[in-house]
């Protein structure tokens, strides 16, 4: 239980493009996902915090408007890349908020690389 | 505002050791700490979760330790084996449905 999948898991596209990442609880519902972003050998940064039926809440130094956040049901939060750019490649990473054993934890997806040419 | 720091940030040693990885959080107030393995260009692992209250959590090979009250944790890795080579993040969530902070993680190198 309590999987997370992401679509696509890789994607290359050129400057100036909008690509659109998906980030899906399989088997259970989470009110809140968050999306993460990670560059080579760093650590993941939290980008946004994703609430089903209102708007992200969006880490400073992240532009909402490049960055769009929809989570329009229980299960699937989108990531639009908007206008992309060579220096938005990175490692996208979303989770969700979900329970197991009784503990609330975070179930984190495996992730999808954006390339951008 | 919580900081997260894990040391060393690289460790190489060889096959069949033990060895000790060490994270450090500047704010006791967490609701659990949690470890992840990454593998290079995947997503991640999740190793171990300690709740608040908890000392510590064993899972096969791998025990976590926690001390609120200093801001330190520790995964230990027994017996270690060339497979165990990733990078592991420890991590902190302020509450059960809060952001989560990352450290920078520690890159493990098991030699043959």
């Amino acid at each position: 239980g309590a999987v997370v999948s992401q679509h696509p898991s890789r994607v290359i596209c050129k400057s100036g493009t909008s690509v659109k990442i998906e980030c899906r609880s399989l088997d259970f519902q989470a009110t809140t996902m968050f999306w993460y972003r990670q560059f080579p050998k760093q650590s993941l940064m939290l980008m946004a915090t994703s609430n089903e039926g209102s708007k992200a809440t969006y880490e400073q130094g992240v532009e909402k408007d490049k960055f769009l956040i929809n989570h329009a049901s229980l299960t699937l939060s989108t990531l639009t890349v908007t206008s992309a750019h060579p220096e938005d490649s990175s490692f996208y990473i979303c989770s969700a908020d979900g329970t197991s054993g009784g503990i609330n934890e975070q179930f984190f997806g495996p992730g999808t690389r954006l390339t951008v040419l | 505002k919580q900081e997260v720091t894990q040391i060393p940030a690289a460790l190489s040693v060889p096959e069949g050791e033990n060895l000790v990885l060490n994270c450090s959080f500047t704010d006791s107030a967490i609701y659990n700490l949690q470890w992840f393995r990454q593998d290079p260009g995947k997503g991640l692992t999740s190793l171990l979760l300690i709740q608040s209250s908890q000392r510590e959590q064993t899972s096969g090979r791998l025990n976590a330790s926690l001390d609120k009250s200093s801001g330190r944790s520790t995964l230990y890795i027994a017996a270690s084996q060339p497979g165990d080579s990733a990078t592991y993040l420890c991590a902190v969530p302020y509450s059960s449905a809060s952001k989560i902070i990352f450290g920078s993680g520690t890159r493990l190198s098991i030699r043959p």
